[in-house]
């Protein structure tokens, strides 16, 4: 089983959508989260941290729940802009922090 | 922000020959960076951490002999791909640490990614 599992996709849906990801861990010695956005044969970039209390930066807001070891993020009003994969990392506690990547979820926001 | 960058950006060798790759951070030290491996339609996967002034720990499967990490200043990695096969070519992807004293929530930036062909 891998250590951080997503849904690959694709999520094609219309502008002005809203929509969910959802990406759960399996160590529980993890530590940090993160939702990166990864573009199509780029450098993934970070989008947001991810935290118990819920994390919310404009149209994106991330949940944390460590007890089902479980991260979401949700976007709305997705934009053409949004289309991207979108990868849940985690760092494990005590590592030297390294990035645990999930193998991501693929967007595509049509008009 | 803080910058990475990576080079070159993109390579095409012959199998069995050895390309090195650089990954620099241009406005800050880096006492730690990582080096990253992402085939396609998967995820990216650690192959080193590279210790500036110290030999680079490397993940389980990953050949140290095959992958030569030197990270010579605080501001230099190099991985390089010795005699380089098909199998290898990849999109190769560093990353850094700004702080100096590491904790796990050090937000890392990474470089933007080599892309080696090996025909």
């Amino acid at each position: 089983r891998k250590e951080v599992e997503q849904d690959p996709g694709p999520f094609n849906v219309p502008e002005g959508a809203t929509v969910a990801f959802n990406c759960t861990y399996s160590n529980s010695a993890s530590q940090s989260f993160f939702w990166y956005r990864q573009d199509c044969r780029k450098e993934p970039k970070l989008l947001m941290s991810v935290y118990s209390s819920g994390n919310e930066d404009g149209r994106f807001t991330a949940q944390l729940n460590r007890a089902s070891q479980y991260i979401s993020l949700l976007i709305r009003d997705s934009k053409l802009s949004d289309s991207a994969t979108y990868l849940c990392v985690v760092i494990r506690r005590g590592s030297q922090g390294n990035l645990i990547f999930g193998k991501g979820t693929k967007l595509s926001v049509k008009p | 922000g803080a910058v990475v960058s990576q080079h070159p950006s993109r390579v095409i060798c012959k199998s069995g020959t050895s390309v090195k790759i650089e990954c620099r951070s241009l406005d800050f030290q880096a006492t730690t960076m990582f080096w990253y491996r992402q085939f396609p339609k998967q995820s990216l996967m650690l192959m080193a951490t590279s210790n500036e002034g110290s030999k680079a720990t490397y993940e389980q499967g990953v050949e140290k002999d095959k992958f030569l990490i030197n990270h010579a200043s605080l501001t230099l990695s190099t991985l390089t791909v010795t005699s380089a096969h098909p199998e290898d070519s990849s999109f190769y992807i560093c990353s850094a640490n700004p702080g100096r004293g590491l904790t796990s929530t050090d937000t890392q930036y990474f470089g933007p990614g080599t892309r080696l062909t090996v025909l």
